[in-house]
């Protein structure tokens, strides 16, 4: 049983297009969130949600945005795609703010041309 | 700044040798260290939380310790699928449940 999953797995596009990336978990968890993980493998922080709070990164463009249907997915949203964006985008999840593990899934590679 | 950084970047071990890698920590109030193993085209796979100073946690040929400043993950007699990369990440106490990641050691592990 896949614990956290995402799609698409790949995502290519062309800049300026509008893109969603789906993220799902089974564990019963109710914090999710999005990572970015740039071409150096360096892994970032880019919003932390659950069903009372969402908590953005200041770094990341208002482009990008979290919509949650339900405590079990968290999807990404982003307009306007730039070169930039280009990156593998991991989501996580996690039970609630008790300092715990958190658990990604497989990533979703997007590359903007 | 909080800062997270490992080293070495890159370790290159034959098998048996064993070793440590190293993540030292610049931050204010703690909460939490997290080790993390992350193989090509997957996402990171969680090893260890340590919460504070002194603390140890094993899992076979790992070994995860925790001082102030800094927490070692100490690899006894390792194997060709030990090679990863190891990623460690700390809790903030001001940064609600967010991770901040170091850049990662990656192990390779001859045969």
């Amino acid at each position: 049983d896949t614990a956290v999953s995402q799609t698409p797995k790949y995502l290519v596009t062309q800049m300026g297009n509008d893109k969603s990336i789906k993220c799902e978990q089974n564990l019963g968890h109710d914090t999710m969130y999005w990572y970015k993980q740039d071409s150096k493998k360096f892994l970032k922080i880019m919003f932390s949600y659950n069903n009372k709070e969402l908590i953005i990164n200041e770094t990341v463009p208002n482009r990008f945005s979290p919509k949650s249907p339900d405590k079990a997915h968290l999807n990404l949203h982003i307009n306007s795609l730039e070169l930039g964006d280009s990156a593998v985008y991991f989501c996580a999840s996690s039970q609630g703010a008790s300092g715990g593990p958190q658990y990604f899934g497989p990533g979703t590679r997007l590359l903007v041309l | 700044e909080d800062q997270v950084t490992q080293s070495p970047e890159a370790l290159r071990l034959q098998e048996g040798e064993s070793s440590s890698l190293n993540c030292s920590y610049t931050v204010s109030g703690l909460r939490g260290l997290f080790w993390y193993r992350q193989d090509p085209g997957k996402g990171p796979e969680f090893l260890f939380t340590l919460y504070s100073a002194g603390e140890e946690k094993e899992k076979e040929r790992l070994k995860a310790t925790l001082t102030k400043k800094e927490s070692f993950l100490h690899i006894t007699a390792p194997k060709p699928e030990d090679s990863a990369t190891y990623l460690c990440a700390v809790l903030l106490g001001n940064a609600g449940n967010m991770l901040t990641f170091g850049g990662g050691t990656r192990l390779m592990v001859k045969p």
